[in-house]
């Protein structure tokens, strides 16, 4: 099936940093979305985008959180700084419409620690 | 608010046995109604999705699950689980803003482990 990829697949980072997670949506989709999930935890919902604008956020993105998607190519998560409350699995899903029923597709997921 | 509740953090079960990982959901409105596969180091994979019509959906690798509204459930079944079946297994439900793109309200998984 369609495939969305993430780079790193780890990162360490010291708290204070500037971390920058990479995800490579499938080819023709339009809406984007970042999902976090503590260990142990359920995931959740931080953003979608689409057309170039962040559509809905929830009170996990923090203020220190931004993403875009510059020239189509990777669609980036970047947390500057860094909390050690960061340290999480991001995950990056993609579809081709927005509606209720429309499939998100996942990457694997980057593992952020933050020291 | 919507939310998804899935009882059982782990599971265990010997192969060729059949399968029920449960999921509980709370909506307010005509739930669209998720089951994803996550195997180690992959990403999320589809099994199945449910919103109208027959309250039994197939889905990939012989998995169905069950919508019962009066039960607010969507449990997963297989009738004959195999090794590779082993993975975390999540229920969600999707919540959309009216063309703002949609976003899945997750359960907290089920680890499945299949014995030999």
């Amino acid at each position: 099936g369609p495939k969305v990829l993430q780079i790193p697949s780890h990162q360490i980072i010291d708290m204070g940093q500037m971390v920058t997670l990479n995800c490579d949506p499938v080819s023709n989709h339009l809406y984007f979305y970042w999902y976090k999930q503590i260990l142990g935890q359920q995931m959740e919902f931080l953003v979608n985008f689409y057309n170039g604008k962040v559509m809905e956020k929830s009170k996990l993105f923090k203020d220190q959180f931004s993403v875009e998607r510059p020239d189509g190519s990777y669609f980036t998560l970047k947390i500057q700084p860094t909390a050690l409350e960061d340290s999480a699995v991001y995950f990056c899903a993609s579809s081709l419409a927005g509606g209720r029923g429309d499939t998100q597709y996942f990457g694997p997921g980057t593992r952020l620690l933050v020291l | 608010a919507q939310s998804v509740t899935q009882p059982d953090a782990r599971v265990t079960v010997s192969e060729g046995a059949s399968l029920q990982l449960r999921c509980k959901y709370s909506s307010s409105v005509t739930p669209y109604l998720f089951w994803y596969v996550q195997y180690p180091r992959q990403g999320l994979q589809l099994l199945l999705k449910y919103y109208s019509g027959d309250p039994v959906v197939q889905g990939v690798n012989g998995f169905e699950a069950e919508f019962s509204k009066s039960n607010s459930s969507f449990h997963l079944r297989k009738a004959s689980v195999h090794w590779s079946d082993s993975a975390v297994y999540f229920c969600a439900v999707s919540l959309s803003y009216g063309g703002s793109g949609n976003k899945l309200i997750f359960g907290t998984g089920t680890l499945l482990s299949v014995k030999p």
